[in-house]
């Protein structure tokens, strides 16, 4: 059974950083590229990044690039999200996803940033 | 940057037909996929490569695609499909990746 269960989220700081993880288990994961997908609160999906099985492609949505880097570690079964210069518009529930066309999410992390 | 289209919100009665369309310029070369999600739980597959339904959704969901526009079709729509349905597709590089903007769907 594929599972994918992320962890790190929390209240932060405008200008905070924070690092989201996601664990993933029940198939190779070492062999698909993964996503982050974001959701404010009472807002529609949005796609934030993906990176390829090795980690030499990754692709940011324009609101995030140079703030947000996404990063794998194979060998942990492990994806994340390192955010950095946090803004109050980056608010939502952050989901870790199977596959650039997604076939799994996981149950996501809520990122709340305010003063 | 790329955008998809879709309405805000699809209403029908119990047993009738829901259509939820979704347009984008690099619809005709690249695939659709939606998604469901109901209310506090995360999204689910329910088409995928446009008209693919993935195991263990129900028959009456399907899909299509004609030039710029898909069209996710529930036949017979329950009360149990109602939640916000997205559509998601790349745009023309491949590499950049974008969701519609969701339909409500009510069925009453």
């Amino acid at each position: 059974e594929v599972q994918l269960v992320e962890s790190g989220g929390g209240l932060v700081q405008p200008g905070g950083s924070l690092r989201l993880s996601c664990a993933a288990s029940g198939f190779p994961f070492s062999a698909y590229w993964m996503t982050w997908v974001r959701q404010a609160p009472g807002k529609g999906l949005q796609w934030v990044a993906n990176i390829k099985q090795d980690g030499g492609e990754k692709y940011y949505v324009d609101s995030v690039r140079g703030r947000f880097t996404i990063s794998r570690d194979n060998a942990a079964n492990s994806l994340y999200l390192q955010m950095k210069s946090l803004r109050a518009e980056d608010t939502a529930v952050y989901y870790c996803a199977r596959y650039r066309a997604i076939d799994y999410w996981g149950q996501g992390t809520l990122v709340t940033v305010s003063s | 940057s790329y955008e998809l289209t879709q309405p805000p919100s699809v209403s029908v009665s119990p047993g009738q037909t829901a259509r939820i369309t979704c347009s984008g310029d690099a619809l005709p070369k690249k695939y659709t996929y939606w998604y469901q999600q109901k209310s506090g739980q995360a999204p689910v597959l329910v088409i995928y490569e446009d008209n693919m339904r993935p195991s263990g959704i129900p028959a009456r969901f399907s899909g299509s695609r004609s030039g710029t526009m898909a069209t996710l079709t529930i036949s017979g729509a329950q009360v149990e499909d109602e939640g916000d349905y997205y559509c998601y597709s790349t745009d023309g590089s491949g590499n950049h990746w974008v969701f519609g903007g969701g339909t409500k769907l009510t069925v009453l």
